[in-house]
C-alpha cells in the first residue's frame, strides 16, 4: 500500500536560518513525487515534481532531491513569506493517476 | 488566466441533508479530481472525471458522487451527510498527458452540524 510520511510535523526557524523537509515514502513503482504549498484556508499551490532517484529541481529559496526512498525540500535562507504547510504526494506507476499525500509539514519563520 | 475556481466558497449543512458542490478547471485542462481535506491532515482522493466519466475511485462511499459536463467543469454531490463529512473539498484539473500536475482551487469548507 502507498505510504507517505512527513517529518517533522512542524518547525519553527528564524529568518535566515536554513533547514531540511523530509519525505519518507513507499509506493509500487514511482511515476512522480509532488511538493506543494498551502496556505491557511487555500488550496495547494503546486512546486515541484520529480520523477527519479538522483533529480534535483530549485526554484528560488527552495530546493527539492529525490532518492529511492525519500525526498527532501530544502529552504536556503527562509524569509517570514515562506511560512506555510508544504505537503510531500506521490503517483504511483501502476495506472493509477490520483496523488496520495503526506500531512504535511507547517513552517513558520519567524522575522 | 483563470486558475481552477470553486463554488460556494463555505457552506454550512445539517446532517442528513445533500450538497452540491462545483468547479471550473484551469483553462486548457480536461481532467477534473477531488479530494477531501480534513483539520491537519493531507488531501484524500475521492474520484478523478475525464472525457464526463468517472475514470477512478478513492476510497469513499457510493454517498459521494460527481458529474462532468461537456465543458469540462464538474460537480461533486454528496447524500446524506455525516458530521465526518466536514472538511475542506478541494478540485484539482490537470492537463493532457500523464505527467502533467495537478492544479488546485482554493476548495470549499463544508461544515455538517
Amino acid at each position: 500500500e502507498d505510504q507517505v510520511t512527513q517529518s517533522p510535523e512542524a518547525l519553527r526557524l528564524q529568518e535566515g536560518e536554513s533547514s531540511s523537509l523530509n519525505c519518507s515514502y513507499t509506493v509500487s513503482g514511482l511515476r512522480g513525487l509532488f511538493w506543494y504549498r498551502q496556505d491557511p484556508g487555500k488550496g495547494p499551490e503546486f512546486l515541484f515534481t520529480l520523477y527519479s532517484a538522483g533529480e534535483e529541481k530549485e526554484k528560488e529559496r527552495l530546493k527539492a532531491t529525490l532518492t529511492k526512498k525519500e525526498s527532501f525540500l530544502h529552504i536556503t535562507a527562509p524569509k517570514p513569506e515562506d511560512s506555510a504547510t508544504y505537503l510531500c504526494a506521490v503517483q504511483a506507476r501502476t495506472g493509477a493517476n490520483n496523488l496520495f499525500f503526506g500531512t504535511g509539514t507547517r513552517l513558520t519563520v519567524i522575522p | 488566466d483563470a486558475g481552477v475556481t470553486q463554488s460556494p466558497t463555505h457552506l454550512i449543512k445539517t446532517r442528513g441533508q445533500q450538497v452540491t458542490l462545483r468547479c471550473s478547471p484551469k483553462s486548457g485542462h480536461d481532467t477534473v479530481s477531488w479530494y477531501q481535506q480534513a483539520l491537519g491532515q493531507g488531501p484524500q482522493f475521492i474520484f478523478q472525471y475525464y472525457e464526463e466519466e468517472e475514470r477512478q475511485r478513492g476510497n469513499f462511499p457510493d454517498r459521494f458522487s460527481g458529474h462532468q459536463f461537456p465543458n469540462y467543469s464538474s460537480e461533486l454531490n454528496v447524500n446524506a451527510l455525516l458530521l465526518g463529512d466536514s472538511a475542506l473539498y478541494l478540485c484539482a484539473s490537470s492537463g493532457p498527458g500523464g505527467n502533467s500536475p495537478l492544479h488546485f482551487g482554493n476548495g470549499t469548507r463544508l461544515t455538517v452540524t
